[in-house]
């Protein structure tokens, strides 16, 4: 089981470019997440989805997109990269309900210049 | 406003003692808390959790307290070990949305 695949592992944008950062998770999980975590900080949740077709904004969503067209993928879009966005993103997935465990990939860093 | 945080930033524990970690959370409605490892250069890594009308639940060398009374909760990793040397979050989780809000972390750093 591959569980949860993020990529790129790193990237470097310059101020303004875009990209996607792509997530997919091979457990039939409902629930997916983005996180961002800053140098010796905690994770900060930016948005999560519930299931396919559904998407809710986290702690800190400026800056970000995100989409949910099947179960599997939870892609996270930058727009007009600014140096507050280099951090490690995350990605994560659950089943719900009284099952609390997430399974989080290997995470992004991304660094803008 | 909501939020989950950490007394200790970091944890200085001989190999084979006892280690304590604890946190503090100030929002009474999540129904799960729950800790997580993170080693370095991985994604965090979930041990336990400990649903919100229980006091005390234990795992392999690891047990949760929750004191709903003073709103805190610790994390006790018994006869520490190298491998136990990592950062470790708590995290609440609500059933609204399944969302999972972290706290800032701890390290622990076991000296042999």
């Amino acid at each position: 089981n591959a569980g949860v695949t993020q990529t790129p592992k790193f990237r470097i944008l310059k101020i303004g470019q875009s990209m996607t950062l792509q997530c997919t998770q091979d457990m039939n999980h409902n629930y997916m997440y983005w996180y961002r975590q800053d140098p010796g900080m905690g994770l900060k949740l930016i948005y999560y989805s519930v299931g396919a077709g559904i998407t809710d904004k986290g702690e800190v969503p400026n800056g970000y997109n995100v989409s949910r067209s099947t179960t599997e993928d939870f892609p996270l879009r930058l727009e007009l990269a600014a140096p507050s966005q280099t951090s490690v993103y995350f990605c994560a997935s659950s089943y719900g309900g009284k099952n609390t465990e997430a399974f989080f990939g290997q995470g992004t860093r991304l660094t803008v210049v | 406003g909501e939020s989950v945080g950490l007394h200790l930033p970091t944890l200085s524990v001989q190999e084979g003692d006892n280690s304590i970690i604890n946190c503090a959370y100030s929002n009474s409605a999540s129904d799960y808390f729950i800790w997580y490892k993170q080693e370095s250069g991985k994604g965090p890594q979930f041990i336990i959790d400990i649903r919100s009308n229980m006091d005390k639940r234990q795992g392999q060398r690891v047990t949760v307290l929750l004191n709903k009374t003073v709103k805190h909760l610790s994390l006790q990793i018994a006869a520490t070990q190298p491998g136990d040397s990592a950062v470790y979050f708590c995290a609440e989780n609500r059933a609204a949305g399944n969302k999972l809000t972290f706290g800032g972390g701890t390290r622990v750093l076991v000296k042999p």
